[in-house]
């Protein structure tokens, strides 16, 4: 089966650094999502890896290994706006995004 | 502009009750979606239309329904509500394929079954 998984949730304080992990095994693979979403708000895009390494925009970066099936997002300088879902999706063979169940991030003063 | 839009973006209704939820884009993608976020905040993919063309329907009652009259617009009709079908419904579309595929999600609907 196809199955992404990422921890339920996660605290950090404002202005750390904070690393969101997502492991996945799917039936194939043409790139990985992060989306964030904030409580009572639609989903939105926030990086898309395909090919293996590190990926900078601004305070996130989003890493990629294909051969471990693992990808995580990393927040720099945590702000208390950073409190939402991040959401991990990946796109499978058949251009089906299959969508892990989110990571709630809560920051703390 | 909204690149997707839905409505109405609450809904309150009684059990056995027929509604519709309907969600526009103007993005020129070529796929809609729409999405079940239950109380557990689990994205769960309902349906997705390519080119007014049904894709994916995955394991959802019959009692739902998707109408596309055309690939900008995708309605979701559920008949004979359930106390179970409340939920956040989000329609989202995407262009094409690989990056392409990035989701531009609607506000979603936030339905209430009494």
């Amino acid at each position: 089966g196809q199955n992404i998984d990422q921890p339920t949730e996660m605290t950090a304080t404002e202005g750390a650094i904070v690393q969101i992990n997502c492991t996945y095994q799917t039936s194939g693979f043409n790139g990985l999502f992060w989306y964030q979403q904030h409580a009572g708000e639609a989903p939105t895009f926030l990086s898309y890896n395909v090919l293996d390494g590190l990926e900078e925009k601004g305070r996130f970066s989003s890493f990629l290994s294909r051969s471990k099936g693992y990808s995580y997002l990393l927040l720099k300088e945590l702000q208390m706006k950073d409190s939402a879902s991040y959401l991990c999706a990946v796109l499978d063979s058949n251009y089906q995004l299959i969508w892990g169940a989110g990571t709630k991030l809560i920051i703390k003063p | 502009d909204t690149a997707v839009s839905q409505t109405p973006k609450y809904l309150v209704t009684q059990m056995g009750n027929d509604k519709s939820i309907k969600c526009e884009q103007n993005l020129g993608h070529d796929t809609m979606y729409w999405y079940k976020q239950d109380s557990k905040k689990f994205l769960k993919i309902m349906f997705s239309y390519n080119n007014k063309e049904l894709i994916i329907n995955e394991t959802v009652p019959n009692r739902f329904s998707p109408k596309s009259p055309d690939k900008a617009h995708l309605n979701l009709h559920i008949n004979s509500l359930e106390l179970g079908d409340s939920a956040v419904y989000f329609c989202a579309s995407s262009q094409g394929q690989g990056d392409t595929d990035t989701q531009y999600f609607g506000p979603g609907t936030r339905l209430t079954v009494l």
